[in-house]
């Protein structure tokens, strides 16, 4: 069974750093591309960022190039979202979810992580 | 900046079918977009359904069906039952950088 499970979520202060961690298994980890997606409290979904299964190719929405950075750890099975410079418009639920084909799609989603940035 | 448009809400009946639409502020939606759909139910993370314009997920039932009506993606949802009452988000593949759009969402009301 894929499972996704996110962690690292919480409170930061505008301009401060969270990391998000995203757990995988069920599923080789290294063949699939995986990504981000997010949701603001009441609002719709918001892609941030891809990267494809080797880390070659690396992809950001243009509201968070410059600040969040995508890696993974394909021995570990992990998926990471260095988050800096957050803002408060960056307050959401962060989801990881896998990603099949090109362009991807979003087969598999983990149940999200809550960022909320406040002061 | 392309804004991808959706109902903000519609509603069915029990047994119905609706239709739901993907549209772009500019321009026409084609299979080279590659749109896809997503459910999600309140405080549930989302769930895959159509991708590649009009291929179902693994497990979804052939109630649901894409395809391009006109100048946009299309979601249709025949038999409407009870628990299809969610959001449904569509997403674009707009190239370029890599981007991939949401719509706004359509909050489905079966009633």
């Amino acid at each position: 069974e894929v499972q996704l499970v996110e962690s690292g979520g919480g409170l930061v202060k505008p301009g401060g750093s969270l990391r998000l961690s995203c757990a995988a298994s069920g599923f080789t980890f290294s063949t699939y591309s995986m990504n981000w997606v997010r949701q603001a409290p009441g609002k719709g979904l918001e892609w941030v960022s891809s990267i494809s299964s080797s880390s070659s190719y690396i992809y950001y929405a243009d509201s968070v190039k410059g600040r969040f950075t995508i890696s993974r750890d394909n021995a570990k099975s992990s998926l990471y979202l260095q988050m800096n410079s957050l803002r408060a418009e960056d307050t959401a639920v962060y989801y990881c979810a896998r990603g099949v084909g090109w362009p991807y799609y979003f087969d598999y989603w983990g149940q999200g992580t809550l960022v909320t940035v406040s002061s | 900046q392309t804004v991808v448009t959706q109902e903000p809400s519609f509603s069915v009946s029990p047994g119905g079918t609706v239709t739901l639409t993907c549209g772009l502020s500019s321009g026409s939606v084609s299979t080279s977009y590659s749109p896809s759909w997503y459910q999600q139910t309140p405080g549930q993370a989302p769930r895959a359904l159509i991708y590649s314009t009009n291929t179902r997920s693994s497990g979804v039932p052939d109630r649901f069906s894409g395809s391009i009506l006109g100048n946009k993606a299309a979601l249709t949802i025949t038999g409407a039952q009870a628990d299809d009452e969610s959001d449904y988000y569509c997403v674009l593949y707009m190239g370029g950088g890599a981007n991939w759009v949401f719509g706004g969402g359509t909050k489905l009301t079966v009633l």
